[in-house]
């Protein structure tokens, strides 16, 4: 089992569609989570950051962890075409290292 | 504005001839990773330097080497390129200073292509 699973897509949606992306884990010592985004042929870029379980808003994008369930979903609000990239979730156990990354999800959203 | 570099963003290399990629950084971070990222998988740690102390993963090749002369700079260094070593290479930056958040985010270059005919 790999120790972060993401579904790869690609993930087709309408513009304005609320969209749903999540991570699996299997280790329980993750807990810090975050999700970046990354475009075509760039590095990635962080989105959102969270720590521990709950839920965090920034704008039109949610991100939610439930570490006892070892799931985290990230939320797209009003999804724009520019929202197409791929988003990929990392975590880790210890501050500033050891980041796991998932493979990635490709999402496109058509205008 | 502070950021990560890499040059150059495309290289191309024939089998088996040394090539060596850059990255560099204005953000003043002391912890400069490592990581290989093949189509549709996730970025695979190679390797990190926390300050000057250099650490591998366990199943990076020997193939890989890297050098970070300065704080600003570090270098990945790819002896005899293989067809299998064809992917992006991205250098990613992070402090071990401020706040969590601060100390969790890693700050990513674009990237290097990297082709191996």
């Amino acid at each position: 089992q790999k120790e972060v699973e993401q579904d790869p897509g690609p993930l087709s949606v309408p513009e304005g569609a609320i969209v749903s992306l999540n991570c699996t884990y299997s280790n329980s010592a993750f807990q810090y989570f975050m999700w970046y985004r990354q475009y075509s042929r760039k590095g990635p870029e962080l989105l959102m950051y969270t720590y521990s379980s709950g839920n965090k808003e920034d704008g039109r994008f949610t991100a939610q962890v439930d570490k006892s369930s070892k799931y985290i979903s990230l939320f797209i609000r009003d999804s724009q075409p520019s929202d197409s990239a791929t988003y990929l979730c990392a975590m880790s156990a210890f501050y500033g290292q050891n980041f796991v990354f998932g493979p990635g999800t490709r999402l496109s959203v058509l205008p | 504005d502070a950021m990560v570099i890499q040059n150059p963003r495309y290289q191309v290399t024939q089998f088996g001839k040394p090539v060596t990629l850059s990255c560099s950084q204005t953000l003043n971070h002391n912890v400069m990773y490592w990581y290989q990222q093949k189509s549709s998988q996730a970025p695979k740690l190679l390797f990190h330097y926390y300050d000057k102390d250099f650490n591998n993963e366990a199943d990076t090749p020997d193939n890989f080497q890297s050098r970070r002369p300065n704080t600003s700079f570090c270098f990945l260094d790819i002896r005899s390129p293989g067809l299998g070593d064809a992917a992006m290479y991205l250098c990613a930056t992070s402090k071990t200073s401020g706040s969590v958040r601060d100390r969790d985010t890693q700050y990513f270059g674009p990237g290097t292509r990297l082709t191996v005919l």
